[in-house]
């Protein structure tokens, strides 16, 4: 059974930090991995999604790497501002025709970004 | 705008009552899916439904139930069966039967359920 792993489970720095969140996947047969922001009381926003065959997405100060055969992907997010503050998500789809676009998630990680 | 629609924003439900939640969605896609999401936790699996009146359990079922009548609509009903309710909802759906394996899944703004 798929397992998601986010590493940490909380993150605060300040403003214009650069920084890194973790996430692991126990099964490496995925078609793609979905990286999610969600602020509090809301909905999930889609922020990159990495195909299996790819190694990394870029969207502005956002960079998502993926090694499908170690089972890892990381979020880079670059000068960091308040407005990042968030919970960020992080879920794989599997690969097969019976997955029906499932998506398996991860805990997520909540990040504070200070002042 | 294209997007997903719930309601309401926020239930209450006494104990012994079911209670349904609404999803909408404009955006044409086939798929769509109920997650639950509990604090500090991510989100799971309560039922998906790849097309019309064809829907399917996913790994947190019980004590839940839902209907595909039409494919803009994905109503989930949480019954007196289910022993903890109180979570934030969460509707998704996603163009799955043009094959492709790049299409993302697409989020509501969610509904929050507390037990009185």
């Amino acid at each position: 059974k798929q397992e998601v792993t986010q590493i940490p489970a909380a993150l605060s720095v300040p403003e214009g930090e650069n920084l890194v969140l973790n996430c692991s996947f126990t099964d490496s047969a995925i078609y793609n991995l979905q990286w999610f922001r969600q602020d509090p009381g809301k909905g999930l926003t889609s922020l990159l999604l990495i195909q299996s065959s790819q190694r990394e997405q870029t969207s502005g100060r956002l960079n998502a790497s993926l090694d499908k055969s170690s089972g890892r992907s990381t979020l880079y997010i670059a000068a960091s501002q308040p407005g990042d503050s968030a919970t960020y998500l992080c879920a794989v789809r599997p690969a097969g025709g019976t997955s029906y676009g499932k998506l398996t998630f991860g805990q997520g990680t909540i990040l504070t970004v200070h002042p | 705008d294209g997007g997903i629609t719930q309601s309401p924003k926020y239930l209450f439900r006494k104990e012994g009552q079911n209670v349904t939640l609404s999803c909408e969605q404009n955006l044409n896609h086939d798929a769509m899916y109920w997650y639950r999401q509990d604090p500090g936790q991510g989100l799971r699996l309560i039922y998906y439904s790849q097309i019309v009146n064809d829907f399917q359990k996913g790994d947190i079922a019980e004590g839940y139930s839902v209907s595909r009548e039409k494919k803009e609509s994905f109503p989930l009903t949480v019954t007196s069966a289910q022993k903890n309710p109180t979570a934030f909802y969460l509707c998704a759906s996603m163009d799955l039967l043009s094959g492709s394996i790049y299409n993302e899944q697409f989020f509501g703004p969610g509904t929050r359920l507390t037990v009185l």
